[in-house]
């Protein structure tokens, strides 16, 4: 079974503080993202990356940076976490551009205080 | 990608077959129907996705219609772990991230 592990389930953290949220797949895959969920608002991307080193914009990525120095691992950077960035935060993996199946991890409730 | 329309919620007796709809009128010819579920606290699982015929897996089956403007995901045995949210999603396969609607939540009753 394909495994996407986040690295922590629950966070919380202060206002200011510089925030890492870890993400891991075991398959191999090429595409990884990361998602933010709020109540009312659903899903909605915030970066993605479809190679080492390689990343794309989603459609809120502001407050947001990312990583991805190997294959298996793509870490969500908050340089300055804000109330607002309180969210469920998801992981996913695919299997390649012209495969998209994501397969999501366990998400990071983050709260920011 | 196109939008999806889902009902906001329904019902399903546990043991009965679980029938979710949704419209995709606006679906263009090399688009895909995918459908993910969540249950409470946990990431979306993939459920199952078709272009143009039938699909059945494990899971569930994907019905498309012939015009493909509304498909029906079947959940053919229903318990009540089934109980989630469920998302249409409509999208070309190869384009980048997933764009979730509000979905429906499926309460299976015992």
């Amino acid at each position: 079974d394909v495994k996407v592990t986040q690295s922590s389930r629950y966070l919380v953290k202060r206002t200011g503080e510089k925030v890492f949220l870890e993400c891991v797949q075991d398959m191999d895959h090429e595409n990884m993202f990361w998602y933010r969920q709020d109540p009312g608002l659903g899903l909605r991307l915030i970066y993605f990356s479809y190679d080492v080193k390689m990343k794309e914009k989603g459609d809120i990525p502001e407050g947001y940076s990312v990583s991805r120095e190997k294959k298996e691992r793509f870490s969500l950077i908050l340089e300055s976490a804000s109330t607002n960035q309180t969210s469920m935060y998801l992981c996913a993996s695919g299997p390649g551009r012209l495969d998209t199946e994501a397969f999501f991890g366990q998400g990071t409730r983050l709260t920011v205080v | 990608d196109a939008k999806t329309t889902q009902p906001t919620s329904m019902d399903c007796a546990e043991g009965r077959a679980a029938n979710l709809p949704c419209n995709h009128s606006t679906i263009s010819g090399n688009e895909y129907v995918y459908w993910y579920r969540q249950i409470h606290s946990q990431g979306p699982q993939y459920i199952i996705h078709g272009l143009k015929n039938n699909e059945t897996n494990e899971m569930a089956s994907l019905i498309i219609t012939e015009d493909r403007k509304s498909s029906t995901l079947i959940l053919p045995h229903a318990t009540l772990r089934d109980t989630a949210v469920y998302y249409c999603i409509v999208r070309v396969r190869g384009a980048d991230g997933l764009t979730f609607g509000k979905g429906t939540h499926l309460i299976i009753q015992p």
